[in-house]
């Protein structure tokens, strides 16, 4: 088995304020995710990897950034938050595309 | 455009019941379909996956699909207060870089 860890696990900013989530996964998955979910509307994908050293833009890029230092990490960067992008930040990971994904617990971010 | 809908949005069910839950797809050409769970302040855990028409049972868990209608559906037999969550659908095309599309959730709770 393995575990995908997110950090932090509450985050708090201010508007404007450029904001960085990490994410670990020691399943050794080669694909990476990043979602966005917001109450009554189910999980949006902001950012994948299929691979270490790819970056693809999902649904939901604009106003982020992402970078994979290496297999095992994806982070995630707000460029500057606002208001309404309070919401639940999910990191999930799969074998490879199209498998089953693994997600870590969340980052719940607060923007004041 | 939300490319998977699911039904009920909220479901009560006594200990013991049955609970039914339904998704629909507006996309022909999604062939993978999947169930996943979401227990409050933890990510989404995969239940089960489908991908040929038909019944697929694990354990108290049947899906049940059928592509002609691009419908599918879980059931939750003798179900638990523990059964309590959100449920997402999820649905992907055939063939690399296609994503995963989740539909917007459905809350379970069994009561005692």
């Amino acid at each position: 088995g393995g575990i995908i860890t997110q950090t932090p696990k509450f985050l708090i900013g201010q508007e404007g304020q450029k904001l960085t989530l990490k994410c670990q996964q020691n399943f050794n998955h080669d694909t990476m995710y990043w979602y966005r979910q917001d109450s009554g509307k189910g999980l949006r994908l902001i950012y994948y990897s299929i691979t270490e050293n790819d970056l693809q833009k999902g649904d939901l890029s604009e106003g982020y950034d992402a970078s994979r230092e290496k297999k095992s990490s994806f982070s995630l960067t707000v460029t500057s938050a606002q208001k309404n992008e309070m919401a639940v930040f999910l990191c999930a990971s799969s074998m490879d595309w199209g498998a089953e994904q693994f997600f870590g617990p969340g980052t719940r971010l607060t923007v004041l | 455009q939300q490319k998977v809908q699911q039904s009920p949005e909220s479901l009560s069910v006594p200990e013991g019941g049955m609970a039914s839950l339904n998704c629909t797809s507006s996309d022909r050409n999604f062939q993978y379909f999947w169930w996943y769970r979401q227990h409050s302040g933890e990510g989404p855990k995969a239940l089960m996956s489908i991908f040929s028409d038909g019944d697929k049972k694990e354990g108290r868990f049947t899906a049940h699909l059928n592509k002609a209608s691009l419908h599918v559906s879980l059931h939750i037999r003798d179900s638990q207060p523990s059964d309590s969550a959100l449920y997402f659908c999820a649905a992907r095309q055939q063939g690399t870089g296609s994503k995963l599309s989740f539909g917007k959730g459905a809350k379970l709770t069994v009561s005692p």
